[in-house]
This record gives structure tokens, sequence and C-alpha cells, in this order.
């Protein structure tokens, strides 16, 4: 079965660091995504991980575990227009061994306070 | 190009009506997506295409839901005989091949 488990909420203080988890269990893996998403708004794409280690991206950073399936985000210098929903997706494998679609888990709600 | 845009951004209809959406995506991507979100709940996926090739389709979609992307550029969404549980924010999303996916603004429906 697909299982992308994450925390359902989470709170920071401005220009402290936070760190999302996501756990994986999927039929197939074919790269790890995480995306923010404001209230109301689509989500936008944040990070891309395939290889396991830390992709680092200004003030965000992922880290991917195959083996452990896992990752995290970590945001850094947190500012007030952070506070969103962070969704992590697995990309399955797809048609034909192409790359397929995304798997989201139900994402992390972040709150930054002053 | 500023992005996928899709349109209406909005559509309340009483249940048992036809519903249609368009989705217009970056015009370089040849990959386009349709996802279902409810609040709380991360997208769900419900179809692809490669160029005018619907390539996976969700088995949880149930046969009322149809998706076409004819010409290889637009796509459009349709729910026939819609039911309250169709409710939700219907996404659509564009990529270059396999790589990253870039939403647009979505459709609000609301089945009263």
């Amino acid at each position: 079965g697909q299982n992308i488990d994450q925390p359902t909420e989470m709170t920071a203080t401005e220009g402290a660091i936070v760190q999302i988890n996501c756990t994986y269990q999927t039929s197939g893996f074919n790269g790890l995504f995480w995306y923010q998403q404001h209230a109301g708004e689509a989500p936008t794409f944040l990070s891309y991980n395939v290889l396991d280690g830390l992709e680092e991206k200004g003030r965000f950073s992922s880290f991917l575990s195959r083996s452990k399936g896992y990752s995290y985000l970590l945001l850094k210098e947190l500012q007030m227009k952070d506070s969103a929903s962070y969704l992590c997706a697995v990309r399955d494998r797809g048609y034909g061994g192409s790359q397929g679609n995304l798997i989201f888990g139900k994402g992390t709600k972040l709150s930054v306070k002053p | 190009d500023t992005g996928v845009s899709q349109n209406p951004r909005h559509k309340i209809t009483k249940r048992g009506q036809n519903v249609t959406f368009r989705c217009d995506p970056i015009s370089e991507h040849n990959r386009l997506y349709w996802y279902r979100q409810t609040l709380g709940q991360g997208p769900e996926f419900l179809t692809y295409f490669q160029n005018e090739a619907q390539l996976e389709k969700s088995r949880l979609l149930s046969d009322r839901f149809s998706a076409e992307r004819p010409k290889g550029s637009f796509s459009t969404l349709e729910i026939q005989r819609t039911e309250q549980g169709d409710s939700a924010m219907y996404l659509c999303a564009s990529s270059l091949q396999g790589n990253e996916q870039y939403f647009g603004p979505g459709t609000r429906l609301t089945v009263t």
C-alpha cells in the first residue's frame, strides 16, 4: 500500500529553525518532493530529492534516506510568511517505468509566531 | 506564459448536474496532471497525460469522471451526475517530462 506520514501541526518562533519529518511506504519510489501551500492557494514547489543526502536551497534544505523511507524539510531563520502547510510527496514509478504521478501526505500546518 | 491557469475558479452546482473544468498548462510542458484536494488533506491524484495520451488513471476514480487533452495542450475534466462528495478543490499541474510539477490556482467545486 501507499502511506506517507507527517505531523499534522507544528509551531515555531520567528527566527528559529524547524524540521518537518516525513516517512513513507510506497510500492514504487522515483523521488521525493516538498511543496509549500498557503491557505486557499495552490501548492508551490520547494525541493526535490532522488538520491540520499541533503539538498540545500537558501533557507530551505531537504534530506532523504531511501533505506529508512525518511525525509525532512529544514527551514532556517523562520519568517512569519513561512506560516503555511508543507506537503511531502513521493513520485511513483508510473507507466512503463516512466516518472509518474505524485502521492501526497496530508501536510504539516506550520504556524510561525513572533 | 505566466503559469498554469484554470477556469472557472469557483463552481457551484446542484447535485446531479454535469460540470466541466479547464486547465491550460505551461506552454512547453508535455505532462498534465489532475488532482483533487479536500480540507486538511494533501492533493489526491486523479489522472495524468503525456501530450494527448492519458497514461494513468487512479483506481479510485469513479466512472463519472472523464478527462481529455485532445491536442496535447489544454485539458478538460468533466464530472457527470455530481454528488455532494465531489465537493473539493480540483487542481491541475504541469511538468516537463517527470520534473517538478507546477500547480494552477485550482477550481473550487461546491455541490449543493
